[in-house]
């Protein structure tokens, strides 16, 4: 059964680095999401991305934040300079459309920022 | 903004027992969903739906839109039921992004 993947599992930066976070959606799905959730928090929506565009994004999703699908397959969410807050897992999901699709969610990336 | 109340926080149940989690909302919607998430962290979708009622093997969702409530059952519970359900709901417009309610953490003894 497809499914969504996500690298790396973990990992650990210093504060002020930038990360890069890596999705690869199910093959033939239109519509990306990335979701993080702090440690014993809600999961919290950042970014919606369809047709190489953001189509919707959060107030969490500041200038800090961007999303990329560099190649057919992968599509990446950048930090482009850690805070200690943005510590937390954060999740692909992908559906095939917004309003009929259920969302497939990847396993998540725990991101640890010291 | 859509709020997403779930009850109850914490559940603690014995196998073979009948479980109800239940979830509200405060405005429309154009879906609701219900997930699984283990302790590991990951998210698996159980339920997409946006009225009436669909079943799982011994999962039951149910929705009732003119209450803004529905509920998610679980038959005959065994300790691997054991893990956070969640509620999300998807607004009527935008591009499919969800609400998330805090969860319902279950624990199913043997």
């Amino acid at each position: 059964e497809p499914e969504v993947t996500q690298t790396p599992s973990h990992q650990v930066t210093q504060m002020g680095q930038e990360v890069i976070l890596r999705c690869v959606p199910i093959s033939n799905h239109l519509y990306f999401y990335w979701y993080r959730q702090i440690l014993g928090q809600k999961v919290e929506f950042l970014v919606s991305f369809y047709n190489n565009e953001i189509s919707e994004k959060s107030e969490i999703f500041d200038d800090q934040f961007s999303v990329e699908r560099p190649d057919g397959s992968n599509f990446t969410l950048k930090i482009r300079s850690t805070k200690l807050e943005d510590s937390a897992m954060y999740f692909c999901a992908s559906s095939v459309g917004t309003s009929r699709g259920e969302q497939y969610f990847g396993p998540g990336t725990r991101l640890t920022v010291t | 903004k859509n709020e997403v109340e779930q009850s109850p926080q914490n559940l603690t149940a014995q196998e073979g027992e009948f479980i109800t989690i239940n979830c509200s909302y405060s405005v429309g919607i154009s879906a609701l969903h219900w997930l699984q998430q283990h302790p590991g962290g990951g998210i698996v979708s159980l339920f997409m739906l946006s009225s009436g009622k669909k079943k799982h093997g011994r999962l039951i969702a149910t929705i009732n839109i003119q209450e803004k409530h529905s509920s998610l059952h679980i038959t005959a519970s065994h300790p691997r039921d054991s893990a956070v359900y969640i509620c999300a709901v998807r607004p009527p417009l935008g591009q499919g992004n969800l609400i998330f309610g805090k969860g319902t953490k279950l624990s199913v003894k043997p």
